[in-house]
């Protein structure tokens, strides 16, 4: 079984780029979450996605979005960059799309905003 | 509103120290509780679940305990490689399965 995978591992951007990051999810899990990290925070929900549909969102703005696909790999989409978007993001995947169960986390993706 | 405060923010420990985290939580129907290691720059790594009241789980040096109100995760004997920030989450019943996080405990333990 492999572990959630995450791309790319760190980026550089400048204040009113966009960027897209990269997911896979362990092979039989219908749930994806998201999450900004900043330094010395706890995670931080931004969205999650069940069996490709959105299931639930956080405090983000509409400049936050992203998809999820049948073969378990998800993408992150961030318009207009400010520099407060600079932190760790986190995608983590959950087995059997319902509550109650662990979430595995990736590696993370290190987005730094100039 | 849904709470979590973890406490305290950092611990700094002598290898062989025992002692306890706290993770205080205000939540209006507790699915779970959930502790999380993350190592700096990584992901975290899932360690208990925790679902109602009196629940205790061991793994280890690590045993998580929960009340109504707390859940604490106690360290016996720690050593260096437990060195690590740990993240309590609760999940609310009802609604989407959305888990809150706390801003953790920073964990060092001196050799």
């Amino acid at each position: 079984e492999t572990g959630v995978t995450q791309s790319p591992t760190h980026l550089i951007k400048t204040r009113g780029q966009q960027v897209t990051l990269r997911c896979s999810s362990q092979s039989g899990h219908n749930t994806v979450s998201w999450y900004q990290q900043a330094l010395g925070q706890g995670p931080q929900f931004i969205f999650q996605y069940y069996r490709e549909e959105e299931n639930g969102r956080g405090n983000f703005p509409p400049r936050f979005s992203g998809l999820q696909f049948p073969n378990y790999s998800s993408e992150l989409n961030v318009n207009a960059l400010e520099l407060d978007d600079s932190a760790l993001y986190l995608c983590a995947s959950t087995p059997g799309g319902r509550g109650g169960n662990e979430q595995f986390f990736g590696p993370g993706t290190r987005l730094t905003v100039l | 509103e849904d709470q979590v405060t973890q406490s305290p923010e950092a611990l700094r420990l002598q290898e062989g120290e025992s002692s306890s985290l706290n993770c205080s939580y205000t939540v209006s129907g507790l699915r779970g509780l959930f502790w999380y290691r993350q190592d700096p720059g990584k992901g975290p790594e899932f360690l208990f679940t925790l679902y109602s009241a009196g629940e205790e789980k061991e793994k280890e040096r690590l045993k998580a305990t929960l009340t109504k109100k707390e859940s604490f995760l106690h360290i016996t004997a720690p050593k260096p490689e437990d060195s690590a920030t740990y993240l309590c989450a609760v999940e609310k019943t009802g609604g989407s399965y959305i888990p809150t996080f706390g801003r953790g405990t920073s964990l060092i333990v001196h050799p």
